[in-house]
């Protein structure tokens, strides 16, 4: 299993500019998650989809975030415009909610998206 | 607002130390605690603890839960240099369904040879 993959690795901008993150969960995994972690505050949860659908924005720090998420494979949080203060390393992270009140709260991390906003 | 407390922040022992790393939380309704380890990449799964009193192990890494103390502590033994990371704690939002996860600030834990 290739894990959750995410693109860029690395990604420099200039203040103004448009920031889009992409995100490939793990294969068979209905859940995914959009983290923000930096030095003053740790990890914190962005946002997350259940079946596609996003469940709960409140993490999102403005109206300049947003995301989609396409279909079950493919998921993007975009910055637009960038900022200097949202430079951070961005994960995203899935897991397998399972029905019936079989709930896994594991999460399996992509290796992130380390963004310089300049 | 859930929110989840790990003590110390930042530990140096040598290697071979054992040390205990401490996770206190307070959260709506409990359902798991997990534990990640950090390094340079991506936080790792380690553990995922629900009931209380019962350990965890994995080699040299083991962790127990405390409800009654709203507590979980990780364990290391015969610690080595591959051990310094960054070690996460978290537990779920008080939703139903996979949720997301709420994360202490971490211990970053340095082994000396």
């Amino acid at each position: 299993d290739a894990g959750v993959i995410q693109s860029p690795r690395h990604e420099v901008t200039e203040m103004g500019q448009e920031v889009t993150l992409r995100c490939k969960p793990i294969s068979g995994h209905n859940s995914l998650f959009w983290y923000r972690q930096t030095m003053m505050r740790g990890l914190e949860l962005l946002i997350y989809f259940n079946n596609n659908v996003p469940i709960d924005d409140s993490g999102m720090p403005e109206d300049r975030f947003s995301a989609k998420m396409p279909n079950a494979s493919f998921s993007t949080l975009k910055i637009q415009p960038s900022e200097p203060r949202d430079s951070a390393v961005y994960f995203c992270a899935s897991s397998l909610a399972i029905g019936a009140g079989g709930i896994t709260d594991t999460q399996y991390f992509g290796p992130g998206t380390r963004l310089t906003v300049l | 607002e859930d929110k989840v407390v790990q003590s110390p922040l930042s530990l140096v022992v040598h290697e071979g130390d054992t040390v205990t790393l401490n996770c206190s939380y307070e959260v709506t309704n409990f359902r798991s605690l997990l534990w990640y380890k950090q390094e340079k990449k991506a936080p790792t799964f380690l553990f995922m603890l629900t009931s209380s009193g019962i350990e965890k192990k994995s080699g040299r890494l083991s962790s127990i839960l405390d409800k009654k103390e709203l507590s979980s502590i990780l364990n290391i033994t015969a610690t080595q240099t591959g051990d310094s990371a960054i070690y996460l704690c978290a537990v779920p939002y008080s939703g139903g369904g996979a949720d997301g996860l709420t994360f202490g600030k971490g211990t970053h834990l340095i082994i000396q040879p």
